[in-house]
């Protein structure tokens, strides 16, 4: 199956500050990406689909301006979690694959002082 | 948004018993995915059961699907300790695109 990494696999960070996550497809070729958040002891809910070379499309409730997504290329697809507070603290895993079948990268957790 | 519930939450079994997770959704949907999620890690996909199919196995996973209830089930033969882990019902109900929606999961512990 297609391998999905993630960088980095925690983080550490003072809140108010911004925090980069990347999802790197590194054999397949990914016109869309998944972004997914999952809080402690929760199932994982869907954020956004990041588009390859358009705007990404924001599921409800989910601040587009808070969490900015860039997919600029086939394989990388980028999350910025903006001015970070403590209740962004999270899981935050992507995925991407061929229809029907996703892959999922082993995840970023997040933890905003 | 979640798609369904999963029942049970928590289940507690001796290896090589039986388990039985149970998923239910909301919307039509194209497939119904299961996954397995290791503490703190990232998702293991197990099997896809598509929107017209009725059972599916694979090594010691079967699946069943009806569509009629907007159920699903897992069963897991002959456990072992290492199948503990989260297992999440996924639904992809936007034309094959791979956007999911999951269930709350069944946290499943196996003792040995």
């Amino acid at each position: 199956g297609a391998v999905v990494s993630q960088h980095p696999s925690w983080v550490i960070c003072k809140s108010g500050t911004s925090v980069k996550i990347e999802c790197r497809s590194l054999d397949f070729q990914a016109t869309t990406m998944f972004w997914y958040r999952q809080f402690p002891k929760q199932s994982l809910m869907l954020m956004a689909t990041s588009n390859e070379g358009s705007k990404a499309t924001y599921e409800q409730g989910v601040e587009k301006d808070k969490f900015l997504i860039n997919h600029a290329s086939l394989t990388l697809s980028t999350l910025t979690v903006t001015s970070a507070h403590p209740e962004d603290s999270s899981f935050y895993i992507c995925s991407n694959g061929p229809a029907g079948t996703q892959y999922f990268g082993p995840g970023t957790r997040l933890l905003v002082l | 948004s979640q798609q369904g519930e999963e029942d049970p939450q928590a289940l507690s079994i001796q290896e090589g018993e039986n388990a039985t997770m149970n998923c239910s959704y909301k919307t039509s949907i194209n497939n119904l995915q299961w996954y397995r999620q290791n503490s703190g890690r990232g998702l293991v996909h197990l099997i896809l059961i598509r929107s017209n199919e009725r059972e599916k196995h694979s090594g010691r996973l079967r699946v069943t699907l009806d569509t009629s209830k907007k159920s699903s089930s897992l069963l897991i033969t002959a456990s072992r300790a290492a199948d503990t882990a989260s297992y999440f019902c996924a639904t992809d109900a936007s034309g094959n695109t791979g956007k999911l929606i999951f269930g709350q999961g069944t946290t499943l512990q196996v003792k040995p």
